[in-house]
C-alpha cells in the first residue's frame, strides 16, 4: 500500500460546479494534512491545512477529514477555469526512531480540468 | 522577498558530471525537506533537516546524492556521477516543525536538472 494514495484523473468538471478530490493515507498516527495546487511548470503551492476530524472551509475550498476511515478529501466550489491543476495531498509520517519529527509525504496528485 | 530562495532554477549537465543546488529557508524554518519531482508524479521524499542535523534519508536515493544544512540555515544537494535518470525538478520546502505537530511547508521555484 502506498502511503499517500490518490486518484491520477485526469478529473473533468463543468465550470461552475463542485469539484471533489480524495486521499487516503496509511499512517494512523498522522496528525496534520495538507492540500498543495500545482500549476504545470510551478512548485506546488500550499491551499488548504487541516487538523482536526470534520469540515473546514476556506473561501471556495473546504477541506473534510476523518481520522477513523484514515481519508481527507478536498472540495473545490463554484469550479472556475483557474482551478485547472494538479492537486497535491501532503500528509507528516513518523520517521525511524523519532517520536515526533516526522517527513512530509506527498501522493502522486490529482489533474483537475475545469470545461467551460 | 522571504519565501523559500532555491539556485539555479536551471542547469543543463553532461552526464557523469557534478552538480550541487542550494536552497535558502524562510529564515524561521527549522526543517528544510528536499524532493524530486519528475513528470506526471507527485514530489518524492529525498531527505530532511531539523536545524543540521538530517534525520532522514530516502532508502531509495543513492550513495552518489548527499545534502548538507551545516549551520542550520541553507542547504545543499549535490549529485556525483550525474545520470540521464537523474533529470528531474528538484525541490526545497521549509517549515516549522517540533512536537507532535508539524506547520505547513513552503516550496521553493525549484531546480530544473537536465542530464545529456
Amino acid at each position: 500500500q502506498k502511503e499517500v494514495e490518490q486518484n491520477s484523473g485526469p478529473l473533468s468538471v463543468p465550470e461552475g460546479a463542485i469539484a471533489s478530490l480524495n486521499c487516503t493515507y496509511s499512517d494512523r498516527g498522522s496528525q496534520s494534512f495538507f492540500w498543495y495546487r500545482q500549476y504545470s511548470g510551478k512548485s506546488p503551492e500550499l491551499i488548504m491545512s487541516i487538523y482536526s476530524n470534520g469540515d473546514k472551509e476556506d473561501g471556495r475550498f473546504t477541506a473534510q477529514l476523518n481520522k477513523a476511515s484514515q481519508y481527507v478529501s478536498l472540495l473545490i466550489r463554484d469550479s472556475q477555469p483557474s482551478d485547472s491543476a494538479t492537486y497535491l495531498c501532503a500528509v507528516p509520517f513518523l520517521g525511524p526512531g523519532y517520536s515526533s519529527a516526522s517527513k512530509i509525504i506527498f501522493g502522486s496528485g490529482t489533474r483537475l480540468s475545469i470545461r467551460p | 522577498d522571504t519565501g523559500v530562495s532555491q539556485n539555479p532554477r536551471h542547469k543543463i549537465t553532461k552526464r557523469g558530471q557534478n552538480v550541487t543546488f542550494r536552497c535558502d529557508p524562510i529564515s524561521e524554518h527549522n526543517r528544510l525537506y528536499w524532493y524530486r519531482q519528475t513528470l506526471g508524479q507527485g514530489p518524492e521524499f529525498l531527505t530532511y533537516f531539523q536545524n543540521e542535523a538530517q534525520l532522514e534519508k530516502s532508502r531509495l536515493l543513492s550513495d552518489r546524492f548527499s545534502a548538507e544544512r551545516p549551520k542550520g540555515s541553507f542547504s545543499t544537494l549535490e549529485i556525483q556521477r550525474t545520470e540521464q535518470g537523474d533529470s528531474a525538478m528538484y525541490l526545497c520546502a521549509s517549515s516549522l516543525g517540533g512536537g507532535n505537530g508539524i506547520a505547513e511547508a513552503f516550496f521553493g521555484q525549484g531546480t530544473r536538472l537536465t542530464v545529456v
